[in-house]
């Protein structure tokens, strides 16, 4: 069974920083998916960026980009020039390329950013 | 075009009684899940149909929880003689094809037994 590790609780970062999100997952396969979701308060759950694990190079969408280790199952989110509207909880999660079809999430990163 | 969406969006019930939740996937989308999310967790996965037949339902905790896709559009989650534990916020996602394909979240149900 896969499982997936968020370190981080709770973060802050100021207007116009940047952060870094991290997590870890654990996995025997060799081809999976990995993805990042942000749910704001109160809101629903929207895509931020995903990964496939036999791509190299790292994902990137705007100010969100991913640093993907692969032999250290490692999957960090950097957000760059931090926004109000990206306080939200972060979850990481992971798919795998079999036959299962189930999103495997992290415990979530509350981030809020500061004015 | 429009998402996911899920009614109602919340759901208040007596210990015991029983209760549906709704899901409407994205026009064309073959795959829809069904997920369950306490306060300050990740979702956890329930069950995923393909269609109209649940390809798995191994998340289901227990036989008090089905779940239904008829005609291979709108889902419906249902909940037999509630308990408290049950109180969750209940999510549907659904997605195009039937690889791993990203999943798109509804609002959520939030269904609280009292």
């Amino acid at each position: 069974a896969q499982t997936v590790t968020q370190s981080q609780p709770e973060m802050s970062v100021q207007e116009a920083e940047t952060v870094t999100l991290s997590c870890t997952y654990d996995t025997s396969e060799s081809n999976y998916y990995l993805f990042w979701y942000k749910q704001p308060p109160s809101r629903q759950m929207i895509l931020v960026i995903r990964q496939e694990a036999y791509k190299q190079q790292n994902a990137t969408e705007n100010r969100f980009s991913v640093n993907f280790q692969k032999a250290a199952k490692s999957f960090s989110l950097k957000i760059s020039d931090s926004q109000l509207g990206d306080t939200a909880m972060y979850f990481c999660a992971f798919i795998s390329s079999g036959s299962a079809r189930q999103l495997t999430f992290g415990s979530g990163t509350q981030l809020t950013v500061l004015p | 075009g429009a998402g996911v969406s899920q009614t109602p969006s919340n759901k208040v019930t007596e210990k015991g009684k029983y209760v549906e939740l709704r899901c409407d996937p994205i026009s064309g989308h073959t795959a829809l899940y069904w997920y369950r999310q306490s306060l300050g967790q990740g979702p956890e996965f329930l069950i995923y149909f393909q269609g109209t037949g649940a390809a798995d339902d191994s998340g289901l905790p227990n036989d008090r929880f089905f779940a239904v896709r008829p005609e291979g559009s709108v889902s419906t989650l249902k909940i037999q003689r509630t308990e408290r534990g049950d109180s969750a916020m209940y999510l549907c996602a659904s997605s195009s094809g039937t690889g791993p394909n990203t999943q798109y979240f509804g609002p959520g149900t939030r269904l609280t037994v009292l």
